[in-house]
């Protein structure tokens, strides 16, 4: 059974400072991997989605990274803002069943 | 133009009662799901369709029963409420079900709250 684990499960940092969010997955056998955000009270906004055979994909000011071999994928995000506090989760497609499995999330707070 | 919208946004009803969660897509996507996010956050699938058939059915208790009328709706009827069902319900959608490669889109969610 997939697992998805995200590490920190919070973090606050002052405005400016990059961030760095982690999620490792169990088994490496995925599609691809999706990282989300989610807003207080709201729905899930796709940010970025990296393929299998990719190792990385940018978006602005976001960098998400895959190294498939060691279950892991890093999201980066440069230049923090008090707009980018939200909770970011990460998903991975399986190959065994298509189910997307999520992480329960790393909620970020940026300090004006 | 909101790509899945669900309807309500919030829902308070009572233990015992049947409820309705309805949710479109605009995308001309073929498959859609229905997800549960729990007190802990954490998201788990519970139905998907592609082409109006059912494809996946999670381990959810049968007073849930998903119906899609068409490719662009799925609905979610739970009969006989329980407090346990209070949770935020996510409806998502994608192009495809055999390419594993779409990425999913979600719908602002539905908070159920039961008393």
């Amino acid at each position: 059974k997939q697992e998805v684990t995200q590490i920190p499960a919070a973090l606050s940092v002052p405005e400016g400072e990059n961030l760095v969010l982690n999620c490792s997955f169990t088994d490496s056998a995925i599609y691809n991997l999706q990282w989300f955000r989610q807003d207080p009270g709201k729905g899930l906004t796709s940010l970025l989605l990296i393929q299998s055979s990719q190792r990385e994909q940018t978006s602005g000011r976001l960098n998400a990274s895959l190294d498939k071999s060691s279950g892991r994928s890093t999201l980066y995000i440069a230049a923090s803002q008090p707009g980018d506090s939200a909770t970011y989760l990460c998903a991975v497609r399986q190959y065994s069943d298509y189910k997307l499995s999520f992480g329960a999330g790393t909620t970020v707070t940026v300090r004006a | 133009d909101t790509a899945v919208s669900q309807t309500p946004k919030y829902l308070v009803t009572q233990m015992g009662n049947d409820k309705s969660i309805k949710c479109e897509q605009n995308l001309g996507h073929d498959t859609m799901y229905w997800y549960k996010q729990d007190s802990k956050k954490f998201l788990k699938i519970m139905f998907s369709y592609n082409n109006k058939e059912l494809i996946i059915n999670e381990t959810v208790p049968n007073r849930f029963s998903p119906k899609s009328p068409d490719k662009a709706h799925l609905n979610l009827h739970i009969n006989s409420l329980e407090l346990g069902d209070s949770a935020v319900y996510f409806c998502a959608s994608s192009p495809a079900w055999a390419s594993g490669s779409y990425e999913q889109y979600f719908g602002p969610g539905t908070r159920l709250t039961v008393t």
